[in-house]
């Protein structure tokens, strides 16, 4: 069975910095893109960024929210996907998911488009003073 | 950014009840729309891709419509498994994007 769990979770400062973690097991991880979604407390779901596979030169995209702060990177030789969170804001405060990109179709580069097929359990990010 | 609007944000229904959910995209989607279910303390779970096709295992009274700019989710007759919170996505974009959802609760 497909599946993600995450860990790294916590409180935080604002201005800190957390890493959260991403095991994934049961797919072939290094063929599908990686993704990151967060859900602030009560509200709904907001991309958070992606990391593309080894064709793709590991290739990363961000939401204008997190960009220049947060980093996402993956190891393939032990299945997991990584978010490093610098700088952090209050306005971060959420739960963090992280989810396998079922590719659907290619665009005109060749980068795939897909949905979330699997996700983690998720991880709670709180940033406070 | 490919804006995303859902509505109604809250639908108050009953069991048995057909209920509808219309997701509109600021430009045109093709048909690179999904649904997801999500219910509290939860990930959300994939049920509809390409606008209509419905996930494996996803119960038949799940349907969904629509391309371009404009989708719909329908629930054919509700059952208490099915309160919960409805998202739409599209993933015409590299950067995906998700509606506000919609909160289906028991009238």
């Amino acid at each position: 069975e497909a599946q993600l769990v995450e860990s790294g979770g916590g409180l935080v400062q604002p201005g800190g910095s957390l890493r959260l973690s991403c095991a994934a097991s049961g797919f072939i991880f290094n063929h599908h893109y990686m993704d990151w979604v967060r859900q602030a407390p009560g509200k709904g779901l907001e991309w958070v960024g992606r990391i593309r596979t080894k064709d793709r030169s590991y290739s990363t995209q961000y939401a204008a929210s997190v960009k220049g702060r947060f980093t996402i990177s993956r190891d393939d030789s032990n299945n997991s996907v990584f978010l490093q969170m610098n700088s952090l804001k209050t306005e971060d405060t959420a739960v963090y998911y992280c989810a396998k990109v079922d590719g659907d179709y290619p665009d005109s580069d060749g980068d795939w488009r897909g949905v979330f097929d699997i996700w983690g359990q998720g991880s709670m990010v709180a940033v406070s003073s | 950014d490919i804006q995303m609007t859902q509505s109604p944000s809250t639908l108050s229904a009953s069991v048995g009840d057909r209920v509808t959910i219309t997701c509109r995209a600021s430009q045109s989607l093709n048909i690179w729309l999904a649904w997801y279910q999500q219910k509290p303390g939860k990930a959300p779970n994939l049920l509809i891709h390409r606008a209509s096709n419905l996930k494996s295992g996803v119960p038949s009274r799940f349907s969904g419509s629509g391309s371009g700019t404009e989708f719909t989710l329908t629930i054919s007759s509700l059952l208490p498994d099915d309160f919960a919170t409805y998202y739409c996505q599209q993933y015409y974009d590299s950067s995906p994007g998700f509606g506000q959802g919609t909160k289906v609760e028991i009238k």
